[in-house]
């Protein structure tokens, strides 16, 4: 089975901290990404990264930023938390290259609020 | 960018009961994937479509891939309070480097069943 973990199920920060949030995916998956889910807004992507070192802008990229030292594990860093960041993060891996094989594996995500 | 309309946002029924939510683009997909989320939890993958006019069965779950490739559809027949979460529909786009794609997500449908 594949697996997701996030380094927090809850987090709670002040308003101009730096955060952490790490991913590590345990099959050895080319691609990771990080979400931030809040309610009506449905899944929004801020950052993947399709390779070690290599990674792209989301949608919601603003503040936030990412960094992919080793395949395994993906971080997403927000240099100075805000209130607005208060939000359900969710990582997320899959391969490449497989015939069919589109699926994004998702962890179980971290609660994080700012105060 | 491209976006998934997905109906409806929620929806509040009795046990036993058969739902169906779906799923359209403006854009053509190779790939439909349904999701679902336990309260608290990451997304968990469904079922996964690969073929226009694919018809997928996983359990009391049946999702179709639309023949024009535009839609998709899911099922849940007799439903069971643990049937209760969100429902994501999602399909894979390129990014804009060489080599990455990613997911395109729907809103979401909320899905209650009363016992």
């Amino acid at each position: 089975d594949v697996k997701v973990t996030q380094s927090s199920r809850y987090l709670v920060k002040r308003t101009g901290e730096k955060v952490f949030l790490e991913c590590v995916q345990d099959m050895d998956h080319e691609n990771m990404f990080w979400y931030r889910q809040d309610p009506g807004l449905g899944l929004r992507l801020i950052y993947f990264s399709y390779d070690v070192k290599m990674k792209e802008k989301g949608d919601i990229p603003e503040g936030y930023s990412v960094s992919r030292e080793k395949k395994e594990r993906f971080s997403l860093i927000l240099e100075s938390a805000s209130t607005n960041q208060t939000s359900m993060y969710l990582c997320a891996s899959r391969t490449w290259g497989v015939a069919g094989g589109n699926e994004q594996f998702f962890g179980p995500g971290t609660r994080l609020t700012v105060l | 960018g491209q976006q998934l309309n997905q109906s409806p946002q929620s929806m509040f029924i009795q046990e036993g009961e058969d739902v169906s939510m779906n799923c359209t683009s403006s854009s053509i997909f190779n790939t439909w994937l349904w999701y679902k989320q336990d309260p608290g939890e990451g997304p968990v993958l469904l079922i996964a479509l690969y073929k226009a006019g694919e018809l997928t069965s996983n359990g009391r779950l049946t999702a179709q891939f639309g023949i024009t490739r535009k839609d998709s559809f899911l099922n849940i027949s007799a439903s069971i309070p643990s049937d209760v979460g969100i429902y994501f529909c999602a399909g894979p786009i390129l990014g804009t480097q060489g080599g990455s794609e990613k997911l395109v997500f729907g809103k979401g449908t909320k899905l209650t069943v009363n016992p």
